[in-house]
C-alpha cells in the first residue's frame, strides 16, 4: 500500500524556518518524481516545488525561489522541503505528492504550516 | 505558465442527476505527436487531500466509479458525474501537465446536493 506521511509543520514566526519531511512507503521511491503542493485555508491548490526521480532536477514556483529547498534521501525514502524566511502568505497545508509526468497519483494527508506572530 | 479556468464556481445537483463541470486552458494541452491531452481531474472531499480521478482528459484512474467521465480536447474540457451520489460532494479541480514544471490547477468547482 502506497503511503506518504508528512511531518514537520507547525506555528512559526515570520522570518522563521521549518523543515517538512515526507516519509514514503509501498513503492520504489527512486522511480518517481516528487512534488510539494500547498493549499491556503479555504483556497485552491498551488504547485510549490518538484524534484526529479534521481534528484538531479528541481523546480520552484516564483514566490518561494531562494527561500525553499527541496531534496530527497533515497536511502531513507524521504522527501524534504526546507523553508526559510517564512511569510504569512506561506500559511497553508503542504501536501507531499507522488507524480508521473506531472500527474499527482497519490497525495499525503498534508501538514499545516502557520506563519504568524 | 498555462492558466486554467473552471465554470461554474459551484453547483448544486439533485441526487441521481447529472453534474457537469467545465475547464478551459489558456493554450492547447493537446500534444500532436501522441494525440494526448495533458489534462487531469482531481476530487477533494472536505478535510481530505485531493484524489486523482482522471488523466489524459478521459482515462479513469483505477478504482474510480464509471459515473465519472472526462471529455474534451485542446483547450476545452468537461468532467461529468452521470448520476450524483451523496459521496460525490466535493471540490473538483482540473490540472494541466502539458508544460511541466509547473503544473497548474484550475480554481476548483464545488459540488453540493440540491
Amino acid at each position: 500500500e502506497v503511503q506518504l506521511v508528512e511531518s514537520g509543520g507547525g506555528l512559526v514566526q515570520p522570518g522563521g524556518s521549518l523543515r517538512l519531511s515526507c516519509s514514503a512507503s509501498g513503492f520504489t521511491f527512486s522511480d518517481y518524481a516528487m512534488h510539494w503542493v500547498r493549499q491556503a485555508p479555504g483556497k485552491g491548490l498551488e504547485y510549490v516545488s518538484a524534484i526529479s526521480s534521481n534528484g538531479g532536477s528541481t523546480y520552484y514556483t516564483d514566490s518561494v525561489k531562494g527561500r525553499f529547498t527541496i531534496s530527497r534521501d533515497t536511502s531513507k525514502n524521504t522527501l524534504y522541503l526546507q523553508m526559510s524566511s517564512l511569510r504569512p502568505e506561506d500559511t497553508a497545508v503542504y501536501y507531499c505528492v507522488r507524480g508521473w509526468g506531472g500527474v499527482g497519483d497519490f497525495w499525503g494527508q498534508g501538514t499545516l504550516v502557520t506563519v504568524s506572530s | 505558465d498555462i492558466v486554467m479556468t473552471q465554470s461554474p464556481d459551484s453547483l448544486a445537483v439533485s441526487l441521481g442527476e447529472r453534474a457537469t463541470i467545465n475547464c478551459k486552458s489558456s493554450q492547447s494541452v493537446l500534444y500532436s505527436s501522441n494525440n494526448k491531452n495533458y489534462l487531469a481531474w482531481y476530487q477533494q472531499k472536505p478535510g481530505q487531500p485531493p484524489k486523482l480521478l482522471i488523466y489524459w482528459a478521459s482515462t479513469r484512474e483505477s478504482g474510480v466509479p464509471d459515473r465519472f467521465s472526462g471529455s474534451g480536447s485542446g483547450t476545452d474540457f468537461t468532467l461529468t458525474i452521470s448520476s450524483l451520489q451523496a459521496e460525490d460532494v466535493a471540490v473538483y479541480y482540473c490540472q494541466q501537465y502539458f508544460n511541466t514544471p509547473p503544473v497548474t490547477f484550475g480554481p476548483g468547482t464545488k459540488v453540493d446536493i440540491k
